[in-house]
């Protein structure tokens, strides 16, 4: 089945130590999503990609980045986490804005 | 900000339909009414959308007042597994905006036996 798929699901990582997390989509779907979902809060979006083209959201800190190599692949870059960056992230895809979006089962960081 | 207003909680007996409303009094012209829930530790999951006709797909129905200002999601049968946060969403279906789900707190729906 066509899906949204991240690795891995549970990230430890020590206090400003970076980290990475993926996201692949068997979808061919044009854009990408990452979202940042605390315990007990609604996602929040971080920013996007159509294409090869970068969206970042305005309040995103610049402690967090993302690539996208090829159009099945984006990873979240954290340089260096803080307590606070502890949460749910999550993947989500769209052919294009405004379609409904897809989204992967997240990965859950831990920080040390 | 989020621009919809929904209850914090609802129940709901297995097996009867659950109708969980939601508020969008600003709502602009080219702004869709999108619904999407969480089941607890998972991703968040597409149910439907609609501008303002009555919509039904093989999850759900959305019923949009004829004004656009509030909405009704109407899940006929409910199941154990439809237990999960509902987030209705107002957003442009192109353009500037598209992109973004601004979720709001949504509405924990609890289906009881």
């Amino acid at each position: 089945d066509a899906m949204v798929i991240q690795n891995p699901r549970y990230q430890v990582t020590q206090f400003g130590k970076p980290v990475t997390l993926s996201c692949s989509q068997t979808l061919n779907h044009n854009v990408m999503y990452w979202y940042q979902q605390k315990s007990s809060q609604a996602p929040k979006l971080l920013f996007h990609y159509y294409d090869k083209d970068f969206n970042n959201e305005a309040d995103t800190p610049d402690n967090f980045q993302s690539r996208r190599p090829n159009t099945s692949f984006c990873f979240l870059d954290i340089r260096s986490p803080g307590l606070g960056d502890a949460a749910m992230y999550l993947c989500a895809t769209s052919r294009r804005g405004g379609d409904e979006q897809f989204f992967g089962p997240g990965t859950r960081l831990t920080v040390l | 900000d989020a621009k919809t207003t929904q209850p914090t909680s609802m129940d709901c007996a297995e097996g009867r339909a659950a109708n969980l409303p939601c508020n969008h009094s600003t709502i602009s012209g080219n702004e869709y009414v999108y619904w999407y829930r969480q089941i607890h530790s998972q991703g968040p999951q597409y149910i439907i959308h609609g501008l303002k006709n009555n919509e039904t797909n093989e999850m759900a129905s959305l019923i949009i007042t004829e004004d656009r200002k509030s909405s009704t999601l109407i899940l006929p049968h409910a199941t154990l597994r439809d237990t999960a946060v509902y987030y209705c969403i107002v957003h442009p279906y192109s353009g500037a905006g598209s992109y973004q789900l601004t979720f709001g707190k949504g509405t924990k729906l609890s289906v009881i036996p």
